[in-house]
């Protein structure tokens, strides 16, 4: 089966800090996703990449920025986190389906707090 | 307005009974996904569909796509307390799965003993 692994469960920062999240796929996928989930709102597509050094932005990117230099890896980035960015947020992986449509894996979440 | 439309927002069902959750979109579905989340934790995939009447099962859950309205209904036969959480549907617009799936808000599943 495929995992991604997310690095933190549960992350509290400081407003103004610098956030990294990190999510890593075992299954070389070429497609990866970043998400946040808020009550109300559902889940929104914040970047996603798909390829390596490669980054598309989505709904929502504003306020963050995306790093992925090996394949298996896709890294969030808050350059300067606000209190308006506390939510959960899922990464998720699929294949590169050609002109098929190719399910997503999802990691378990990072519940990020910054206070 | 919102591209995906999920109904109901919630639904308390006794055990044992059926029930259906709703998923529309505006917009010429490519492919359309169904994921259970339990409250915290990640997204679990339940079924895919693609063709226009196309129907799948897993275990007591069924899911169907009307192409011509857009919609796809998830059905659960005989709920049980495991069916609890909440169930999502997100839509593929484009082939190759590069750009993602568009999610609804999802429903909020209790089911009462």
């Amino acid at each position: 089966d495929v995992k991604v692994t997310q690095s933190s469960r549960y992350l509290v920062k400081r407003t103004g800090e610098k956030v990294f999240l990190e999510c890593v796929q075992d299954m070389d996928h070429e497609n990866m996703f970043w998400y946040r989930q808020d009550p109300g709102l559902g889940l929104r597509l914040i970047y996603f990449s798909y390829d390596v050094k490669m980054k598309e932005k989505g709904d929502i990117p504003e306020g963050y920025s995306v790093s992925r230099e090996k394949k298996e890896r896709f890294s969030l980035i808050l350059e300067s986190a606000s209190t308006n960015q506390t939510s959960m947020y899922l990464c998720a992986s699929a294949r590169q389906g050609g002109r098929a449509n190719e399910k997503l894996f999802f990691g378990s979440g990072t519940q990020l707090s910054v206070l | 307005s919102q591209e995906l439309e999920q109904s109901p927002q919630s639904l308390i069902v006794q055990e044992g009974k059926n029930l259906t959750i709703n998923c529309t979109s505006s917009k010429t579905l490519y492919g359309l996904y169904w994921y259970k989340q339990k409250y915290g934790e990640g997204l679990i995939f339940l079924m895919m569909l693609q063709k226009g009447g196309e129907e799948k099962s897993h275990e007591k859950i069924t899911a169907k796509l009307d192409e011509k309205k857009q919609q796809s209904s998830l059905h659960i036969t005989a709920s049980q307390p495991s069916h609890a959480g909440i169930y999502l549907c997100g839509a593929a617009y484009s082939g190759g799965g590069a750009d993602g799936l568009t999610f609804g808000k999802g429903t909020h599943l209790i089911i009462q003993p």
